[in-house]
Order: C-alpha cells, then sequence, then structure tokens
C-alpha cells in the first residue's frame, strides 16, 4: 500500500516571495510521483512528473520539485509566485497498483 | 483537443433520493476513472474501466454506488440511495493507456453534489 502525507494544509505566501509545499510519501515499491494543481471550481491539472532519471522536475508555471529517494520527499517549489498562482496543490503518488493516491491538498493563497 | 466533459455541474439532493452523473472522456482515450473528493481530502478513486471493463472497484460502495461505460467511452456513476455523507465532488479522469506507463490523467471540472 501506499500513502501521501501533505504536512501543511494552508501556506499563506506574500506575491513575489519563494514557497515550498511539502510532500512525503510511503511505497514498498518504485514509485512515480505528481503534482497537481485544482483551481476553484475546476478539475486537477498536472503540474510536473517524476518518472525515473534527474531527480529535480520542472513543470508548467516556473514551479519544480524535487525527489529525494532516501527521505521519501517530492516537495514543490516556485522562487517567486503570482497571485494566479492561488489554488491547492495536491501531491499523489502512483505504485504497482497503477492508480493515483493523493494527498490531502495544500492550500496555498498569495497575498497582495 | 476538447477535455474531458461532465454533467451536471452541481446537483442537491435530498437524502435516500438517486442521482447520476454523466461523464465522456478525451476521445481516443481507453482508460476512465472516477474520483470522489470530499470537502478537505484528496481525490479518492472509486472505479477504473479501460475500455468498457472494469480494472479496480475496490473503493465503490457497491451497495449504493454502480457505474457503467457502454461502448467503452461514456460513463455513468449512479448513487441509490443517496446519504449525507456522500455529499462530495465526483471528478471523472481519463488517460490513453490502461496504466501501464505512466501517463498522464486528464481531469474533468467535476459535478458537485449536495446531500441534505
Amino acid at each position: 500500500a501506499q500513502s501521501v502525507t501533505q504536512l501543511d494544509s494552508q501556506v499563506p505566501v506574500f506575491e513575489e516571495a519563494p514557497v515550498e509545499l511539502r510532500c512525503n510519501y510511503s511505497s514498498s515499491v518504485s514509485v512515480y510521483l505528481f503534482w497537481y494543481v485544482q483551481y476553484p471550481n475546476q478539475g486537477l491539472q498536472l503540474l510536473l512528473k517524476y518518472l525515473s532519471g534527474s531527480t529535480l522536475v520542472k513543470g508548467i508555471n516556473g514551479f519544480e520539485a524535487e525527489f529525494n529517494k532516501s527521505q521519501t520527499s517530492f516537495h514543490l517549489r516556485k522562487p517567486s509566485v503570482h497571485i494566479s498562482d492561488t489554488a491547492e496543490y495536491f501531491c499523489a503518488v502512483r505504485g504497482s497498483a497503477r492508480q493515483l493516491t493523493f494527498g490531502s491538498g495544500t492550500q496555498l493563497t498569495v497575498l497582495p | 483537443e476538447a477535455g474531458v466533459a461532465q454533467s451536471p455541474r452541481y446537483k442537491i439532493i435530498e437524502k435516500r433520493q438517486s442521482v447520476a452523473f454523466w461523464c465522456n472522456p478525451i476521445s481516443g482515450h481507453a482508460t476512465l476513472y472516477w474520483y470522489q473528493q470530499i470537502l478537505g481530502q484528496g481525490p479518492k478513486l472509486l472505479i477504473q474501466f479501460q475500455n468498457n471493463g472494469v480494472v479496480d472497484d475496490s473503493q465503490l460502495p457497491k451497495d449504493r454506488f454502480s457505474a457503467e461505460r457502454l461502448k467503452g467511452v461514456d460513463s455513468t456513476l449512479k448513487i441509490q440511495p443517496a446519504k449525507l455523507e456522500d455529499s462530495a465532488v465526483y471528478l471523472c479522469a481519463s488517460s490513453s493507456s490502461r496504466g501501464g506507463g505512466p501517463n498522464e490523467q486528464f481531469f474533468g471540472p467535476g459535478t458537485r453534489l449536495t446531500v441534505l
């Protein structure tokens, strides 16, 4: 079985400041890791994914994430956030069962 | 290309009533998923179809929930009878493979169900 823990349910940050959204996972097998973003009243949109290879993954909208196998983490970062980044962010893991298991989400609120 | 379509977007019913949700996946996508997203939680997979066959429905409450995907395209998720705890957003997603490869799942906008 696999699980995902998003350590912060809410992250407020000022515009143009850096942000890190934390994600830890547990799995007994090799995994694929994903970050999704959900804007109000919309479905989920893929930000980035780690499949293999380089542990630093770049995604859309200036986001990046680093896979750390020893710490079983996949934290999401952005060096400078904008008001339009305000949304809910979900970390997800896909293991041998070929299903996505999502974390409980982190609400990022960018303040002017 | 058109995205995943879902209807209705919103539904309010009373407990013990029945409700149905419809999903039209991206054209050519063989795999279709239904997720339940309760407020404050991440989406939870209810059922996964490969074409018109069920791959996994282990988390589907089969005493009240049912789903079908006739002809391997559109899908319908039904709840009968609904309970208060069924209030959630129901998300449909599709992908172009059966999941053997790390192909992206594309999500629809969801149907927000409120059970009173």
